[in-house]
């Protein structure tokens, strides 16, 4: 199983582009998240998908949007990219069974806006 | 209080050191906690839940005090693979998102 992947690796765009990170999980997991991590301020959710069908916001949602596209896939896209979404993307997928909340996390997308 | 706070460090310690890290949580009605680690410019794994009052894992131990509300992180005869960054994670009421402190950055030495 590779688990949870995310493409690409690192990205560049300038202000204004747009792009959709990819995020897909092997794990048969209910349960899909996207965060940012930026320099002195931790891990910080913007958006989450609790099932398939179902996506709701985190606590950066601004400026981004998401979507499940099946059970396996999670997108995230940036409309109009800003330097302040510069940061370390990670995508998380946890699994259904009750009482497990752990969430596992891909590599991570690095991106860059100029 | 911030949701999820730990000290930032570095803890710099020697090889077979023992060294503890606490993390506290403002919400008393958490039920679940995790330690994970992250490596530089890595993703975050995970290194243990925390379910009770406390589990071990070999050289690992967490323990949780719901009546102080921290959670606490040991480790034994430090090896210099445990070098990395260290986050406190509480699972949010409803059950569905984790709020992630910030880190505590160990630093082991030969």
């Amino acid at each position: 199983n590779a688990g949870v992947t995310q493409t690409p690796k690192f990205q560049v765009l300038k202000t204004g582009q747009s792009m959709t990170l990819q995020c897909a999980q092997d794990m048969n997991h209910n349960s899909m998240y996207w965060y940012r991590q930026d320099p002195g301020m931790g891990l910080r959710l913007i958006y989450y998908s609790a099932s398939e069908g179902t996506t709701d916001k985190g606590e950066v949602p601004n400026g981004y949007n998401v979507s499940r596209l099946n059970k396996r896939e999670f997108s995230l896209r940036l409309e109009s990219a800003a330097p302040s979404q510069t940061s370390v993307y990670f995508c998380a997928s946890r699994p259904r069974t009750s009482g497990a909340y752990e969430q596992y996390f891909g590599p991570g997308t690095r991106l860059t806006v100029t | 209080r911030k949701e999820v706070e730990q000290d930032p460090g570095p803890f710099n310690v020697p090889e077979g050191a023992t060294v503890a890290f606490n993390c506290t949580y403002s919400n008393s009605a958490s039920q679940s906690f995790f330690w994970y680690r992250q490596d530089c410019r890595k993703e975050p794994k995970l290194l243990m839940s925390v379910y009770s009052s406390g589990n071990e894992d070999g050289r690992f131990t967490a323990q949780l005090n719901r009546a102080s509300q921290y959670i606490s992180l040991l480790i034994r005869d430090s090896k210099l693979s445990d070098s990395a960054t260290y986050l406190c994670v509480v699972l949010n009421s409803g059950y569905s998102t984790l709020t992630f402190g910030k880190g505590t950055m160990l630093l082991v030495s030969p």
